[in-house]
């Protein structure tokens, strides 16, 4: 059974800083990995969806890694700002049935 | 604009009294999907569908019912809710059921079971 896992679960780091959030899978036969963005009361927004084939992902000042020999992802996050504020989350492709496997979370807060 | 939504945004309810929380996306997707959220255990599939007349089942089902009848709309049921049904819900929906895509989501519907 895939389980997804996030570490840390909670990070606060000042205006400017870089940053690695990571995200790590039980299974490595996934079709792709997403990472979301959450809001306080707000939904989930898509960042990054790095496909099985490939190594990374970027946009903007956001780079995401995969590596499925070793079941592991990272969110980079480059010159971190106070809207970056928020709850990070990355889900793995769960097959046939297109199930989202999410990890719990990393609450990320950016100090002014 | 291509968006997932979500009706009520927010609900208070009481033991037993029936309730649909509404999801309709404009995307023309073939696939859509029910999640709940619960502090701690994260996002969990509830129910989804592969097309019109076609759902399953996901990781969480029990107290829920679905329909498919529009390609745009999938309707989530608690025919009866209970306390431990007080949740987070999200629709998501995709263009494809075998490609890659990205899965979007809509804004919450925040339930309470009293």
């Amino acid at each position: 059974k895939q389980e997804v896992t996030q570490i840390p679960a909670a990070l606060s780091v000042p205006e400017g800083e870089n940053l690695v959030l990571n995200c790590s899978f039980t299974d490595s036969a996934i079709y792709n990995l997403q990472w979301f963005r959450q809001d306080p009361g707000k939904g989930l927004t898509s960042l990054l969806l790095i496909q099985s084939s490939q190594r990374e992902q970027t946009s903007g000042r956001l780079n995401a890694s995969l590596d499925k020999s070793s079941g592991r992802s990272t969110l980079y996050i480059a010159a971190s700002q106070p809207g970056d504020s928020a709850t990070y989350l990355c889900a793995v492709h769960g097959g046939a049935t297109n199930k989202l496997i999410f990890g719990t979370g990393t609450l990320l807060a950016v100090q002014p | 604009e291509a968006q997932v939504t979500q009706n009520p945004r927010y609900l208070i309810t009481v033991t037993g009294k029936k309730l649909t929380v509404t999801c309709s996306q404009n995307m023309n997707h073939e696939y859509m999907s029910w999640y709940r959220q619960d502090p701690g255990l994260g996002l969990r599939q509830i129910y989804y569908s592969m097309n019109v007349e076609v759902t399953d089942k996901g990781d969480v089902p029990e107290g829920y019912k679905v329909s498919r009848k529009e390609k745009r709309n999938f309707p989530l049921i608690l025919e009866s809710p209970s306390p431990n049904q007080t949740s987070l819900y999200f629709c998501a929906s995709k263009i494809r059921l075998a490609g890659d895509e990205t899965q979007y989501f809509g804004p919450g519907t925040r339930l309470l079971v009293l």
